[in-house]
């Protein structure tokens, strides 16, 4: 069974510094994984995906985000936080279409700016 | 494309009470996903379709609930009788074959009380 694991259910960053946040996976086969960001009370928006290919991705917003097979990790990272980063994000991993593109979602993790 | 779209976006009800929320997917997917989201429990797969037919019901919690989707275009859970340890606020997602992404509803937000 896959499952997700992000470290932290809230981080708080101030404007301008780095965000890092944290995901760890368990799949029994090569995984796809994702961010996706929630803002208040909309639905869930990708950030970024990894398939296959250069392990370093680039998501929109200037997110980016690199798997780690050895490390079973898909940290995503931002150099420069600004504020309207706040938002609540969600790791996620599936086995591809074989398995029907189902998503396991992390806990996620509440990102709190500060100026 | 309006993207996927859900209604009711709020639904109060009274405990034992049929609650139906709807999904229509972007045009043209077919896949169709179902997820729950609750502080306690995260966000959870409740149900999904391909090309209208259900896949895997697994995660959904009990025979209270219920989907279906009668066409490319449309889907519906039901849950009867509803309780309040239903509140959530319920997703529904579409996907094309051969694309990875989801893309998710703006959710239903289900009080009962």
């Amino acid at each position: 069974a896959q499952s997700v694991t992000q470290l932290g259910s809230h981080v708080s960053v101030s404007e301008g510094a780095l965000v890092l946040l944290r995901c760890n996976y368990s799949s029994s086969v090569p995984p796809y994984l994702f961010w996706y960001v929630q803002y208040p009370n909309q639905g869930l928006q990708l950030l970024l995906k990894y398939t296959t290919g250069a392990t370093l991705v680039k998501g929109i917003n200037g997110f980016e985000a690199e798997f780690k097979k050895s490390e079973t990790s898909f940290h995503l990272t931002k150099p420069s936080a600004h504020m309207s980063d706040a938002a609540e994000y969600f790791c996620a991993v599936s086995d591809g279409e074989a398995a029907g593109n189902k998503l396991t979602f992390g806990g996620g993790t509440r990102v709190l700016v500060k100026p | 494309d309006a993207g996927v779209i859900q209604s009711p976006r709020h639904e109060v009800t009274e405990m034992g009470q049929e609650v139906t929320l709807r999904c229509k997917p972007i045009s043209g997917h077919n896949s169709l996903f179902w997820y729950r989201q609750t502080m306690m429990r995260g966000l959870e797969l409740l149900i999904y379709f391909n090309n209208n037919v259900p896949i895997d019901d697994s995660g959904m919690p009990e025979d209270r609930f219920s989907a279906k989707m009668p066409n490319a275009s449309f889907s519906t859970l039901k849950i009867q009788p509803s309780e309040p340890r239903d509140s959530a606020v319920y997703f529904c997602a579409s996907s094309l074959q051969g694309n990875t992404e989801a893309f998710f509803g703006q959710g239903t937000r289900l009080t009962v009380v």
